[in-house]
């Protein structure tokens, strides 16, 4: 009954491949996220999608791709890996408005390495 | 743009012992949320507390509690009687109060040691 689960959790593949990571959650959140933990633990966000409609797009290469096919499940296509993509990759979800802080929780993490 | 500062990368503290842990942040907002979360070695991102702005009372979470100064913008954490299964890293994130602003800005993070 895990809450917010992504797969694979890890990922280790060649400069230039393509690839994705999938994430799903299952608290009837409408808004998810995708987060990039870098190599010194710093966690920024990269995009988020609220009702499958995209609402922050941070500036990344356009080899990142999300798509929320419901909002219920995020999944981060990266095309033409580089060197520089390998991290750790978190989806989050959360219930946006509702008058209440709206927490965010985390998937188990993606480590992505690109060799 | 908001940010947010950890200024102790690394701390430690006995077994049982109190700690506390700096976070300031940086804002033009009246409105917003702070929390704190822990990542184990499992690097599993882990809630630990969180405060809305707009409350003057500090929040508790069992052993951890945070002392809040909106006007001095910081939100330090505060762990009483550590326990082992406390070493982790914490992180301090802001988020806007804004339904737009839904982003979470973390600091840097501080890497807690728990000597038995």
């Amino acid at each position: 009954d895990t809450a917010v689960s992504q797969t694979p959790k890890y990922l280790v593949t060649q400069m230039g491949n393509d690839k994705s990571i999938k994430c799903e959650q299952n608290l009837g959140h409408d808004t998810m996220y995708w987060y990039k933990q870098d190599s010194k633990k710093f966690l920024k966000i990269m995009f988020s999608y609220n009702n499958k409609e995209l609402i922050i797009n941070e500036t990344v290469p356009n080899r990142f791709s999300p798509k929320s096919p419901d909002k219920a499940h995020l999944n981060l296509h990266i095309n033409s890996l580089e060197l520089g993509d390998s991290a750790v990759y978190f989806c989050a979800s959360s219930q946006l408005g509702g008058g209440a802080p709206d927490t965010q929780y985390f998937g188990p993490g993606t480590r992505l390495t690109v060799l | 743009a908001q940010t947010v500062t950890q200024s102790q990368p690394e701390m430690s503290v006995q077994e049982a012992e109190t700690v506390t842990l700096s976070c300031t942040y940086d804002t033009s907002e009246s409105d917003y949320y702070l929390f704190w979360y822990k990542q184990p070695p499992s690097r599993q991102m882990i809630l630990v507390i969180r405060q809305e702005a707009y409350k003057q009372q500090n929040a508790t979470e069992n052993r951890f509690s945070v002392n809040f100064q909106k006007a001095a913008k910081s939100f330090s954490l505060k762990i009483s009687d550590s326990q082992l299964g406390d070493a982790a890293m914490y992180f301090c994130a802001y988020r806007s109060g804004s339904v737009s602003g839904s982003r979470l800005t973390f600091g840097e993070g501080t890497q807690l040691t728990v000597n038995p």
